[in-house]
């Protein structure tokens, strides 16, 4: 069965900190996506990044970077230089790539982050 | 462009009702999928669409629980016979199906329900 572990429940910081969100994941197909979404306080669910299995790259994209280690079955997620609109819960997802595009999510319970001035 | 739409944003009903939660996708999405949400947990799976019809509705708790999507646009879930532990945000997501974006899933805002 597929599962998703975000270990920090919630997490403060100062503006101007670094924080890193934990995940880890698991999963006995060879072939998967991972992915991270945000949860502003509106509720909508933002996407940031998809990564497949077979990427095992780290990605910036200014201040966010994804660190995904197959070896650990972990896919984390660093805010350089925290800003108060970065506050938000963040979901970690994983899902099984299937011919078509389909591909049902499999959400953490997510990590509540505080940034405070 | 415009996002994934649903309405209402917010329901409250009373137990043993029926409620009717609609979502609109984003033009072009083939793909539809519907989430819940309870507090403090992460989204999870109800049913997914492929154009008209429900390829995988899995997640669905029980026979309560029900959707359509007649013309592979607009989607409805239906609850009937409603009871306490549905309360939950429900999410609607779309996604488009070809290219590199297949697997990135557009969500809307939920719609909370409330069963009192």
């Amino acid at each position: 069965a597929q599962k998703v572990t975000q270990a920090q429940t919630e997490i403060s910081v100062v503006e101007k900190e670094d924080v890193t969100l934990d995940c880890v994941y698991e999963t006995r197909d060879t072939t998967y996506y991972l992915f991270w979404y945000k949860q502003p306080p509106s509720g909508e669910l933002v996407f940031l990044i998809r990564r497949n299995s077979f990427d095992e790259q780290n990605e910036i994209s200014g201040r966010y970077s994804w660190n995904f280690q197959k070896s650990t079955s972990s896919f984390n997620f660093t805010i350089t230089a925290s800003q108060v609109v970065d506050s938000a819960v963040y979901f970690c997802a994983l899902s099984e790539a299937i011919s078509g595009g389909y591909n049902k999510l499999i959400f953490g319970a997510g990590t509540r982050l505080a940034v405070h001035p | 462009g415009a996002g994934v739409s649903q309405t209402p944003s917010n329901k409250v009903t009373e137990k043993g009702k029926y409620v009717e939660l609609r979502c609109d996708p984003i033009s072009g999405h083939t793909a539809l999928y519907w989430y819940r949400q309870s507090l403090g947990q992460g989204p999870e799976f109800l049913i997914y669409f492929q154009g008209t019809g429900a390829a995988d509705d899995s997640g669905l708790p029980n026979d309560r629980f029900f959707a359509v999507r007649p013309e592979g646009s607009v989607s409805t879930l239906k609850i009937q016979r409603t009871e306490r532990g549905d309360s939950a945000v429900y999410l609607c997501a779309s996604s488009y199906l070809g290219g590199s974006s297949s697997y990135e899933q557009y969500f809307g805002p939920g719609t909370r329900l409330t069963v009192t």
